[in-house]
């Protein structure tokens, strides 16, 4: 069974401080990896993807890709209280990319 | 405006009953999805559909009934065998298999058992 592995937190950080979220995954294999925002009671939304190894940036937010380790992170920069929310780590989950495994998701708490 | 629609919101689901969950989008994808989310978990994989006429048991779906009869609907019905169906139901499209990791989601529902 391929895994998705996040630590379910809560990560708690002052508003401003950079939260750290990590991800890492079971299958060699994988190729595409993404990061989704849900926010309480409401539905996930894509914020990151990222393809190759190394660093996307994409405003405040850098996703970080190592395949070697099969590890994902997600930084958020600048972090404020909006950013409050359950982020889920997904990878496609076959060669063909048929769907997504999901991670069971870290919960961020920023304070104002 | 483009988008998912689920209905109903919440549905409440007696003993020995079937049930069935909307889904419909009008952004003319050709992939469509089904996930479940328990309290504190991630988001499970029920059934998906790559193509009108075609679909693919996901990691749980006993207990789980579907059909893709035409572009714009996936309905989900929760069977009397699926024995703790209680969860929060999501449907998902993305544009094509090419795209699977590009999920646009609808607003859920919320699935109790009387």
């Amino acid at each position: 069974q391929k895994e998705v592995e996040q630590n379910s937190g809560p990560l708690s950080v002052p508003e401003g401080a950079i939260a750290s979220l990590n991800c890492t995954y079971s299958d060699r294999g994988s190729q595409s990896f993404f990061w989704y925002r849900q926010y309480s009671g409401k539905s996930p939304e894509l914020i990151m993807s990222i393809y190759s190894n190394g660093d996307k940036e994409d405003g405040r937010f850098t996703a970080q890709l190592n395949k070697a380790s099969q590890y994902v992170s997600l930084l958020i920069r600048d972090s404020q209280p909006s950013d409050s929310a359950t982020y889920l780590c997904a990878v496609t989950r076959d060669q063909a990319g048929t769907a997504l495994i999901f991670g069971k998701g870290t919960t961020l708490s920023v304070s104002s | 405006d483009g988008g998912i629609t689920q209905s109903p919101k919440y549905l409440f689901r007696k003993e020995g009953q079937n049930v069935t969950l909307s889904c419909e989008q009008n952004l003319n994808h050709d992939a469509m999805y089904w996930y479940r989310q328990d309290p504190g978990q991630g988001l499970r994989l029920i059934y998906y559909s790559q193509i009108v006429n075609d679909f693919q048991k996901g990691d749980i779906a006993e207990g789980y009934s579907v059909s893709r009869e035409k572009k714009e609907s996936f309905p989900l019905t929760v069977t009397s065998a699926q024995k703790n169906p209680t969860a929060f139901y999501l449907c998902a499209s993305s544009l094509d298999r090419r795209n699977t990791g590009e999920l646009f989601f609808g607003d859920g529902t919320r699935l109790s058992i009387l």
